[in-house]
């Protein structure tokens, strides 16, 4: 079946460091969503993709769709203590015919003040 | 206000005794899903429904159930909860092609 990892698991960085988390299907996506998860929070969505080789920002958060539409990044230029989190990836509920959706296992950043 | 809504926030109960967690949105979405989420292991979808009366298996479907009678409304249901079932549950709802939003997620113990 599809498959979608994350790397990496991991990360901790001083505050103003960038940081990098890398997504990866076994299968092509029609679509992929990024979402954000404070400690003790819910997942928040941040973003969809949908066009190969796309790129979106958002303030200093960059993402970005492969050309095959098999892997996406999120970047992050210059972390701030409020970038504290895990991100997931996720092909979104309308990139199948099934509605079954595999998540990413997530990247978990720690930002040092 | 948009929200998805989910009760209990968080419950301890025992083995074998038999639990519902509601879940209900009020933005009219057809896709409703719920995921529970253990360390190291991420999201993995439990059950998931594109519309009303219809619902299917995801990733980790086994002791659970679902029913969607109505289009707001999709509860979890554990028949009889044993303790490798404790885990923070999530439900979330969505348009058929757009973002998914969560509830504020529930924190089941099973002791």
């Amino acid at each position: 079946g599809q498959q979608v990892m994350q790397i990496p698991q991991y990360q901790h960085v001083q505050e103003g460091e960038d940081f990098t988390t890398y997504c990866n299907s076994s299968t092509t996506l029609s679509n992929i969503q990024w979402y954000k998860q404070r400690p003790g929070g819910h997942p928040v969505f941040l973003i969809q993709l949908v066009k190969s080789g796309e790129v979106k920002k958002q303030k200093r958060l960059t993402f970005q769709f492969g050309e095959a539409k098999k892997n996406s990044s999120l970047h992050i230029t210059a972390t701030q203590t409020t970038d504290v989190g895990t991100y997931f990836c996720a092909p979104g509920p309308g990139s199948s015919n099934t509605g079954k959706l595999i998540f990413g296992q997530g990247t978990t950043l720690q930002v040092k003040p | 206000e948009a929200q998805v809504t989910q009760n209990p926030r968080y419950l301890i109960t025992v083995t074998g005794k038999k639990l519902t967690v509601t879940c209900s949105q009020n933005m009219n979405h057809e896709y409703m899903s719920w995921y529970r989420q253990d360390p190291g292991l991420g999201l993995r979808q439990i059950y998931y429904s594109m519309n009303v009366e219809v619902t299917d298996k995801g990733d980790v479907p086994e002791g659970y159930k679902v029913s969607r009678k109505e289009k707001r409304n999709f509860p979890l249901i554990l028949e009889s909860p044993s303790p490798n079932q404790t885990s923070l549950y999530f439900c979330a709802s969505s348009p058929r092609k757009g973002p998914q939003h969560f509830g504020d997620g529930t924190r089941l113990s099973i002791l």
